[in-house]
């Protein structure tokens, strides 16, 4: 069984580019999490997806920042306009039920981001 | 918001001798959760605590949720070279178990 599957596994964007971040849920999952990094911290939530529908976007950066979970492909965490604090590790997890106690999320490798 | 603390933030410990790592909050945890991340690598699931007073072993590692769920604990036994990494604690925030609130987490090194 295929994990979480992300990538780019490191991206190099320079200010004011676009990075997208892509991931592909473990078989048969289909609620998809993102969650950033810094250096040295803690993952903080950003988005919980199902398909075609965000279900929770609280952690979200009101501007720049957007994910989508289409009926078909993966998901995707766009950053327009990079700024060198967006500079981090960007892990995607999935779920095969989203609110249901009991459930274990898996993550992904990471999709590390670096802002020159 | 909700926060959860985590301490110690580094432990340095020699091949061999126990290690613990503490959570806490000051609002009641919901669900627990314990991962594992490796030095570049990706957060693990160890372990998942959900009643009071529960405790959970895997082999060395022994997982402890307080009576008044508002703590909670990980304690590794005879440290090996294979548990370093990071250890965070999460809370399963809102019935959402996708949106969870991570402790800053706890470093380990050990020394052989």
């Amino acid at each position: 069984n295929a994990g979480v599957m992300q990538n780019p596994r490191h991206l190099v964007r320079r200010r004011g580019q676009e990075a997208r971040l892509r991931c592909s849920p473990m078989k048969g999952h289909s609620h998809v999490y993102w969650y950033r990094q810094l250096p040295e911290e803690g993952l903080k939530f950003m988005v919980y997806l199902q398909k075609e529908n965000i279900i929770d976007e609280s952690g979200m950066p009101k501007e720049r920042f957007s994910a989508e979970f289409p009926k078909e492909g993966p998901s995707i965490l766009r950053i327009q306009q990079v700024v060198r604090g967006d500079s981090a590790a960007y892990f995607c997890a999935s779920s095969p039920l989203g609110r249901t106690s009991g459930n274990t999320i898996y993550f992904g490798e990471g999709s590390w981001l670096t802002v020159v | 918001g909700q926060q959860v603390m985590q301490i110690p933030q580094y432990q340095h410990v020699q091949e061999g001798e126990d290690f613990t790592t503490y959570c806490n909050s000051s609002t009641t945890l919901s669900n627990i959760q314990w991962y594992k991340q490796r030095p570049g690598g990706h957060p693990v699931f160890l372990i998942q605590l959900v009643k009071s007073g529960e405790v959970k072993k895997q082999k060395r590692l022994t997982f402890q949720f307080g009576e008044a769920k508002k703590n909670s604990s990980l304690h590794i036994t005879a440290t090996q070279t294979t548990d370093v990494g990071t250890y965070f604690c999460a809370d399963v925030y809102g019935g959402s178990q996708g949106n969870l609130i991570f402790g800053k987490g706890t470093k380990l090194s050990v020394k052989p």
